[in-house]
């Protein structure tokens, strides 16, 4: 079943702009992960936090954790209009290899 | 990371025929494979675990006879859609677990169209 729910669902906004997308989970989990999906492509790998970080950085991007509240923030900095792709979350159960995806978030950067 | 192919990466049939969508890691040795299917507009359900040399595993609601899967060597596996039906039209992607066994690296993904 799905796990993760993401919001906002779409989410435009204009080039330069920080875009912040929300991911939250039900179960325990040993990390959670955000992809990039270009429309009609394959998911890109962005980042991988682990339970037991809180912040994590790479580049433009920046994602936290909470466990206690079993959500999960990325925020995108400077956007650009190459940004623009949706966005999902996925979580591992623990003890399990298996990914479970948000339903994602569709961003738009406006020129 | 880790570098996976899809081949076709688009295909049209009639219905009632077989497809076979491969995923290739090129980069290094993968064990495990994932096979996810995708709608338009929604996310990722996973289908079904691929471990190589053993029988696949399926997530509740797939039907193993329908979509076949064979993980012969630790570079290739395959997913077949027997008797495909307009309702299996949709964006089939693979996954590789990295060598850490915490990420998953996808293949470009193929579309499959059935008419």
């Amino acid at each position: 079943s799905q796990q993760g729910e993401e919001d906002p669902q779409a989410l435009s906004i204009q080039e330069g702009e920080n875009a912040t997308m929300n991911c939250s989970y039900k179960t325990s989990i040993n990390n959670l992960q955000w992809y990039r999906q270009n429309s009609g492509r394959g998911l890109v790998h962005l980042i991988l936090i682990r339970s037991n970080e809180r912040e994590k950085h790479s580049g433009r991007l920046r994602v936290t954790l909470d466990t206690s509240k079993k959500s999960s923030s990325l925020l995108i900095t400077a956007s650009r209009a190459a940004d623009t792709a949706s966005y999902f979350c996925a979580t591992d159960a623990r003890g399990a290899q298996k990914l479970v995806f948000g339903q994602g978030t569709r961003l738009t950067i406006n020129p | 990371g880790a570098v996976v192919s899809q081949h076709p990466s688009w295909v049209i049939c009639k219905s009632g025929t077989s497809v076979k969508i491969e995923c290739r890691s090129l980069d290094f040795q993968a064990t495990t494979m994932f096979w996810y299917r995708q709608f338009p507009k929604q996310s990722l359900m996973l289908m079904a675990t691929s471990n190589e040399g053993s029988k696949a595993t399926y997530e509740q609601g797939v039907e193993k006879d329908k979509f076949l899967i064979n993980h012969a060597s630790l570079t290739l596996s395959t997913l077949t859609v027997t008797s495909a039906h307009p309702e299996d039209s949709s964006f089939y992607i693979c996954s590789v677990l990295g060598r850490v066994g915490d990420t998953q690296y996808f293949g470009p993904g193929t579309r499959l169209t059935v008419l």
